[in-house]
């Protein structure tokens, strides 16, 4: 079946550090893939998607690149802000499904 | 625009006591996701509808839930009799023709 995997949280950096939270997948074919953000108290939100091999999603300075080969989704900013101190998951549609399946979520806590 | 909105965002119920959880999609979305979220199993999908049909109730837990979408523009998800274990963040989504998925803010339940 399809499933993702992320790096267990709580991650911890200051302020201006550099982000990486790694995901990985299983899936067959061609999924979509995505990075959600939950901020304290509230639902999800969309970060970014990429919907096939080599596409790179860029969305409030974090990007991430949909790797086939390594079937990897790794999210990544340069200089986190203490506003980003949130709850991120990964998930995927496969190809032939419609829902999203989630990651268990990474805890980023930014201290300044 | 205004987003998928649920009802309430926070219930405190007794155990045995009937829960119902409301759900305004997107206007013009045709499919709706009902997802639970605990800290055990994380992001749970319960139930997807499209154009107003279940198409997936695989992941409704037991009986005690059911799920209805009487038109386009709402849905309920009730829990009778609800139970302690049923604590949890209950979120619906939306989309449209399989394009990018919204959020709800949540229904948090607390059973007691």
């Amino acid at each position: 079946g399809n499933s993702v995997t992320q790096m267990e949280g709580p991650v911890t950096l200051s302020e201006e550090a550099f982000l990486t939270i790694n995901c990985t997948y299983t899936a067959t074919g061609y999924p979509s893939l995505f990075w959600y953000v939950q901020y304290p108290g509230e639902g999800l939100q969309l970060l970014l998607k990429a919907t096939k091999a080599d596409d790179k999603g860029s969305n409030k300075g974090f990007e991430a690149t949909y790797r086939k080969e390594t079937t990897s989704f790794h999210l990544e900013k340069g200089s986190v802000q203490v506003s980003d101190s949130a709850v991120y998951f990964c998930a995927l549609i496969s190809n032939s499904g419609y829902a999203l399946n989630f990651g268990k979520g990474t805890s980023l806590l930014v201290t300044p | 625009d205004a987003g998928v909105i649920q009802s309430p965002r926070h219930e405190v119920t007794e155990m045995g006591q009937e829960v119902t959880l409301r759900c305004k999609p997107i206007s013009g979305h045709n499919s709706l996701f009902w997802y639970r979220q605990t800290m055990m199993r994380g992001l749970e999908l319960l139930i997807y509808f499209n154009n107003n049909v279940p198409i997936d109730d695989s992941g409704m837990p037991e009986d005690r839930f059911s799920a209805k979408m009487p038109n386009a523009s709402f849905s309920t998800l009730k829990i009778q009799p609800s139970e302690p274990r049923d604590s949890a963040v209950y979120f619906c989504a939306s989309s449209f023709e399989g394009n990018t998925i919204y959020f709800g803010e949540g229904s948090w339940l607390t059973v007691v």
